[in-house]
């Protein structure tokens, strides 16, 4: 079971937003990080915990390997507010049940 | 460039049958697993399963196994998701993904009403 933390995040523009996400098990550093804007396809960000995909910026970064993972998004920006997802693929797939990142 | 290119929305009543499509291009078809994705009105994501159309090996989530079917015509680069009998809590958004995660098609939304 993959559970996040906190259901709603509320940050101002600029400010940075620390989303937590933690594994019932371990599932080593298998784990991904996702967007989803409303009517939209998720969008992948990080891969194997700290890794970001193709075209993703740098103010995206993952930490965490085991049970405990953060995605940290730094000086966010207006298309930053969104639900976003973590994914263990470690053992099947498992999604949490998503943060949604909100203007304060 | 990848793309995945599913089938349009469709509205279905309970009991009738459906095959939605998930049409590949760009890369080899054949070598990346294909999953399936379900996303329930105002909910979350739920992965239903996965298929790899080289040798059409197919895998399911407990909680989806018996309810559906997933194939793939290698030869047409395509994927499905099939359902034999709908029921009104099948109305969701349906998406599918390569095996890397990094591609997705858009979705196809599945109303099943009466």
């Amino acid at each position: 079971v993959m559970t996040q933390s906190p259901a709603t995040l509320s940050v101002s523009p600029g400010e940075r937003a620390t989303l937590s996400c933690r594994a019932s098990q371990s599932v080593s550093s298998n784990l991904a990080w996702y967007q989803q804007k409303p009517g939209q396809a998720p969008r992948l960000l990080i891969y194997g915990a700290s890794t970001r995909a193709t075209g993703i910026p740098a103010r995206f970064s993952g930490s965490g390997s085991g049970t405990e993972f953060t995605l940290t998004i730094r000086s966010l920006q207006s298309e930053d507010f969104a639900v976003y997802y973590c994914q263990q693929y470690n053992n099947w797939y498992t999604f949490g049940q998503g943060t949604k990142l909100e203007i304060k | 460039e990848v793309q995945l290119v599913q089938s349009g929305a469709v509205l279905k009543k309970p009991g009738e049958s459906l095959k939605i499509s998930c049409k590949g291009s760009g890369y080899s078809f054949s070598t990346y697993w294909i999953g399936w994705v379900r996303q329930m009105p105002g909910k979350g994501l739920e992965w239903m399963g996965i298929i790899y159309p080289g040798d059409s090996d197919t895998r399911y989530s407990p909680s989806f196994q018996g309810h559906v079917t997933i194939s793939a015509d290698k030869s047409i680069s395509t994927a499905y998701l099939q359902w034999r009998s709908l029921k009104a809590s099948d109305t969701a958004i349906y998406f599918c993904t390569r095996g890397d995660l990094d591609n997705w098609g858009q979705g196809t939304l599945v109303a099943v009403s009466s």
